[in-house]
């Protein structure tokens, strides 16, 4: 069965400090792999897309990882801000469908 | 400026009432999908209009309809609103399927059902 699971499933940190939020996936076969920031009340935004010739893509203060061959990712936060407080979502496709398949995500909540 | 519009951002209705949540994209996408999430879960999938093609999931109950009446907009409409349906309803649009065909969402209609 295709799922996606992360880690941890909330986090708290005080601002400046980084952090590393995780995703392991069995979907099969891999198409991409979509980290997505959700502020409350707000419908997702797409942070980084990585394929499967893809292991690193960063975004600003996000730098997202991908080892395909264990089927991990990671998303890690530099330097963070208040403003970064949300949810993280992993987004997995599978290759030749259009649906995609979401994680839990990662509930981050920054403190000053 | 904002792409995916969704109207009313909040929306309370009755047990059984049927209700309509609307949603709009400037982005002239082909594909608008409606999504349902729940408190502290991932988004679920409920149906998506390829240009006209209307594409139901499998688990997707009766109770939810769909109307595209031009690319512009997409209407969900919840004929007997059971507590349950409560939740937030994301809509989203992508130039295509497939491929790394980017899906951009709006900011949710909030639903709750009394």
């Amino acid at each position: 069965k295709n799922q996606v699971e992360q880690s941890p499933q909330s986090l708290i940190i005080l601002e400046g400090k980084n952090c590393t939020l995780q995703c392991n996936y069995t979907v099969s076969p891999f198409s991409n792999l979509r980290w997505y920031k959700q502020d409350t009340g707000r419908g997702p935004v797409s942070l980084t897309i990585m394929t499967f010739s893809e292991n690193t893509k960063s975004n600003g203060r996000y730098t997202a990882t991908l080892d395909a061959d264990t089927k991990q990712s990671s998303l890690h936060i530099t330097a963070s801000q208040l403003s970064d407080s949300a949810s993280y979502i992993c987004v997995v496709r599978a290759y030749n469908t259009d649906k995609l398949i979401f994680g839990t995500g990662t509930r981050l909540q920054v403190f000053p | 400026d904002a792409m995916v519009i969704q109207n009313p951002r909040y929306q309370v209705t009755q047990f059984g009432k049927p209700v309509t949540l609307s949603c709009s994209q400037t982005l002239n996408h082909n594909v608008m999908y409606w999504y349902q999430q729940k408190s502290s879960q991932a988004p679920k999938l409920l149906f998506h209009y390829y240009d006209k093609d209307f594409n139901n999931e499998a688990d997707t109950p009766d109770n939810f309809q769909s109307r595209r009446p031009n690319t512009s907009f997409c209407f969900l409409d919840i004929r007997s609103p059971g507590l349950g349906d409560a939740a937030m309803y994301l809509c989203a649009t992508s130039r295509d399927r497939g491929g790394e065909e980017t899906q951009y969402f709006g900011p949710g209609t909030r639903l709750l059902v009394l």
